[in-house]
């Protein structure tokens, strides 16, 4: 069964980046069947999708976060990880990442979440 | 952008009654890709439906959900205590390419 598994700083400072790395046991990132996403919680809020990637070279991002957002795949280490540029207060949230079934695009299996917190 | 409108916001009802939830997308979608969600306190939300209709493995069958076109709903048949949860409807399409809806949240009554 594919476990997933975030990590990353808890604690960002305002206008840097955050760094996020999903880490996949029991499956591999490489292959079709699956995209690898990311997704992310504000406290007490909603799901919004952040974006997915498929093989090395092909992503998709929300266009509300596209211009600060790159997630990117590493097959050798079975990772995948998000940088999410100049943040702010409003990028608060918990972060999840998903394994996306391409069949018929919903998420069947998430990491627990990390909470990443914007704050000088 | 096609928006996902769930209601009602909160669902106050009482174990073994029927739950009735509500997404109602902005445009018409594809039921091939509409899914719900639950979500407890301090977990990741969990898959129960998908194809608008088809229970996810592990799903008991007081779930169910149907629709098609701008409006789809999840049925709960009769509530059990551990089904007392936040619920989001989500789907796939046109830009942006994945969208979640607000979330309903059933509580005990």
């Amino acid at each position: 069964q594919v476990q997933l598994q975030e990590s990353g700083p808890g604690l960002v400072k305002p206008s840097e980046t955050l760094p996020l790395t999903c880490t996949v046991s029991g499956g591999s990132v490489s292959g079709v069947s699956y995209y690898w996403s990311w997704i992310r919680q504000p406290p007490g809020k909603g799901l919004e999708w952040i974006g997915y990637i498929y093989s090395s070279a092909n992503a998709n991002y929300n266009p509300s976060l596209k211009s600060r957002v790159t997630i990117s795949l590493d097959t050798s280490k079975n990772q995948f990880s998000l940088r999410l540029m100049s943040v702010t207060a409003a990028d608060t949230a918990v972060y999840y990442c998903a394994r996306l079934f391409t069949s018929w695009m919903f998420f069947d299996s998430w990491g627990q979440g990390t909470l990443v917190t914007v704050s000088s | 952008e096609i928006v996902l409108t769930q209601s009602p916001g909160t669902l106050s009802l009482s174990p073994g009654e029927r739950a009735t939830l509500s997404c109602r997308a902005s445009q018409s979608i594809s039921s091939s890709y509409v899914a719900w969600y639950q979500q407890k306190p301090g977990q990741a939300p969990r898959l129960l439906i998908y194809v608008a209709s088809r229970r996810a493995t592990g799903i008991p069958d007081r779930f169910s959900g149907s629709g098609s076109g701008t409006d789809f709903t999840l049925t709960i048949s009769r509530l059990e205590p551990e089904d007392f949860a936040v619920y989001y409807c989500q789907q796939y399409g046109s830009s942006p390419k994945l969208t979640f809806g607000g979330g309903t949240k059933v509580e005990i009554k």
